[in-house]
């Protein structure tokens, strides 16, 4: 357990549909990230919240929408999704974004495994 | 640009030792995370290295050499559970930037 939680693991859709993952942190931190983990590649970010406002965005597109109500939820909702977004969506969190020192330090949530068919 | 190079997959036995290499290039640079990731898992922290040598943590090391460019973690006394993947990322002015880590396959 890391103190980050993640929601629903798993997640099959259609291409049309429309879902959104959850994250949560009860670690008391300020910065939350989604990443996109495909096989075989690195980590990629996707997006950075630090208090609550988003401070990077990686070239994303418009069918992944980030929310952020308070800096202990995060939210990724998902629409027409193509075949090629189906990965492993991981959260994290850290004390501080950005950081020079261990407060950059990024705990994971469990992933949320998503297919889209 | 960024890149990060380590071996894609390792095998080692049981009670051995493996040392785990990775060269970086970034643009600007803080510090240096490994992770550990169990298949089907998420990340977990294992070390930061800011200043250059070597630390250790129980039977996980990891050495760096900013001038170099380079970091190695190392695994003594290995286990059964440390079959996993272990991801190396350079901190940058601002953000991690992960590898494709190696996958490293203990066998009895």
């Amino acid at each position: 357990e890391t103190g980050v939680t993640q929601t629903p693991r798993h997640l099959v859709m259609g291409m049309t549909n429309k879902k959104s993952l959850k994250c949560e942190q009860h670690l008391g931190h300020n910065a939350m990230y989604w990443y996109k983990q495909s096989a075989k590649k690195p980590l990629e970010l996707m997006f950075v919240y630090s208090l609550e406002e988003r401070v990077e965005n990686n070239s994303v597109p418009s069918r992944f929408s980030p929310e952020c109500p308070n800096s202990s939820h995060l939210f990724l909702h998902l629409h027409t999704l193509q075949p090629e977004d189906s990965a492993l969506y991981l959260c994290a969190s850290s004390q501080e974004f950005p950081s020079s020192g261990s407060g950059e330090t990024q705990y994971f949530g469990p992933g949320t495994r998503l297919l889209v068919l | 640009g960024q890149n990060i190079d380590q071996p894609t997959e390792m095998t080692a036995t049981e009670g051995a030792i493996v040392q785990i290499n990775c060269t970086y290039q970034t643009s600007g640079f803080n510090g240096l995370f490994w992770y550990q990731q169990h298949a089907g898992e998420a990340p977990t922290f294992l070390s930061y290295n800011v200043l250059d040598g070597l630390e250790e943590k129980g039977r996980f090391s990891s050495f760096l050499s900013r001038s170099k460019g380079y970091s190695y973690l190392l695994l003594k006394e290995l286990q059964m559970k440390d079959s996993a993947s272990y991801l190396c990322a350079p901190h940058n002015t601002d953000k991690l930037i992960f590898g494709t880590g190696t996958r490293l396959q203990v066998f009895p």
